[in-house]
């Protein structure tokens, strides 16, 4: 079946470096998608998406790169703080409005 | 706005039990989606209702129901458990018109024993 996934299981970053979160996706019928982040206990909340249309989109300390030739999803986040360790899933949505993620990567922020 | 609430937030049942939980979406919200969270699967989709009409499901068996009510709250109810039911059930809201963000209620943490 079609499916969204991470690259990498687990990412830890230095405090105050860059971090970026790679994503794959399979579904060429997707046209939106959006990155979460799920701190424990909590569900996921919201980063930032981007329509198939754009291949950039920016937000506070937040980039999303969409490469669709070759179905990657990036996010990075600038000059990573420990709020920043969560676990960070891609998501697909296609036209259907079904939501697809991928497993998740573990960001741990060290000090 | 308040945001999506779910209940209840922890609960213990037994193999061979029944469940319900409960999702009330964002106020103007008609699409509440379910997914359950385990650590082997990751974020699954269960199904998704829309205006009280199951609009899409997921590959899961039907021991695991949904509905949803005139004022958009909805509920799963998954009957005759399993260990394997054991996850965390999330259920997420949106206007329902398009591709669009869903957000996220906490969640409801199952434990089957």
């Amino acid at each position: 079946g079609e499916s969204v996934g991470l690259h990498l299981p687990t990412l830890s970053v230095q405090e105050g470096d860059n971090s970026i979160i790679n994503c794959a996706y399979s579904n060429s019928a997707s046209d939106y998608f959006i990155w979460y982040k799920q701190e424990s206990g909590k569900g996921p909340q919201f980063i930032i998406d981007i329509r198939s249309n754009m291949d950039k989109r920016q937000g506070q300390r937040v980039t999303v790169l969409l490469n669709k030739t070759v179905k990657h999803l990036s996010l990075q986040i600038a000059a990573t703080q420990p709020g920043d360790s969560a676990v960070y899933f891609c998501a697909e949505i296609s036209n259907d409005y079904k939501l697809s993620f991928g497993a998740g990567t573990t960001v741990t922020v060290r000090a | 706005k308040a945001g999506v609430t779910q209940t209840p937030r922890y609960l213990i049942k037994t193999r061979g039990q029944q469940v319900t939980l409960s999702c009330s979406p964002i106020s103007g919200h008609r699409s509440v989606s379910w997914y359950q969270q385990t650590p082997g699967q990751g974020l699954q989709f269960l199904f998704e209702y829309f205006s009280e009409t199951q609009r899409n499901k997921g590959n899961f068996p039907g021991r695991f129901s949904g509905r949803q009510f005139s004022n958009s709250r909805s509920e799963m109810n998954v009957s005759t458990l399993e260990l394997g039911d054991s996850a965390l059930y999330l259920c997420a809201s949106c206007t329902g018109q398009g591709a669009e963000e869903q957000y996220f209620g906490p969640g409801t943490r199952l434990t089957v024993t």
